[in-house]
């Protein structure tokens, strides 16, 4: 069964270092998510990206966060400087068309900055 | 703006009995879906429930959704250790390429 794939799986980083962080969504699917869930808390929407540009964002997903499909397969979500309050487990999610709306979620980049 | 809140936060059960987790949300919604997540893991796909839907099941998974009440229930049958994890549910306009709006979970602990 086909999956979404998110790498790495862990990532320390240093307060204001870049962060990158990489999905590959389920082949045929054309609408991506990034989420984020900060330790003990709900899952929060970042961004949704379709046929290469931003659909929606959240109020978290401010100019330090940037999305980018670089080819066919990845998707990925960029932090440019990172803060403490960075540190969550990342999540991809993916969808196709209108008729199926269930979001399909990779299992996660855990990041700590420090 | 929409929203999903379950209760209750954290269910305690023997295995063998049934589970029942509640979400509530308080705008108009196209679909309510539901996921679990076993600790620090991702988070898996349960069930969709469209708004003209009033109950869907899926093996041991009963769903129901009261668009009336604006709640929806997730009810587990003959729970199994393995069903220990936290549950969500998550809301949507249902056009794709809207964000889910997650409620905050329902843990779920079933002992042997």
């Amino acid at each position: 069964e086909p999956e979404v794939t998110q790498t790495p799986s862990h990532q320390v980083t240093q307060m204001g270092q870049e962060v990158i962080l990489r999905c590959v969504p389920i082949s045929n699917h054309l609408y991506f998510y990034w989420y984020r869930q900060i330790l003990g808390q709900k899952v929060e929407f970042l961004v949704s990206f379709y046929n290469n540009e931003i659909s929606e964002k959240s109020e978290i997903f401010d100019d330090q966060f940037s999305v980018e499909r670089p080819d066919g397969s990845n998707f990925t979500l960029k932090i440019r400087s990172t803060k403490l309050e960075d540190s969550a487990m990342y999540f991809c999610a993916s969808n196709g068309l209108a008729a199926q709306e269930t979001q399909y979620f990779g299992p996660g980049t855990r990041l700590l900055v420090l | 703006s929409q929203q999903g809140e379950e209760d209750p936060q954290a269910l305690s059960i023997q295995e063998g009995e049934n589970a029942t987790m509640n979400c509530s949300y308080k705008t108009s919604i196209n679909n309510l879906q539901w996921y679990r997540q076993n600790s620090g893991r991702g988070l898996v796909h349960l069930i969709l429930i469209r708004s003209n839907e009033r109950e869907k099941h899926s093996g041991r998974l009963r769903v129901t959704l009261d668009t009336s009440k604006k709640s929806s229930s997730l009810l587990i049958t003959a729970s199994r250790a393995a069903d220990t994890a936290s549950y969500f549910c998550a809301t949507d306009m249902g056009q794709a390429g809207t964000a889910l709006i997650f409620g905050k979970g329902t843990t779920l602990s079933v002992s042997s």
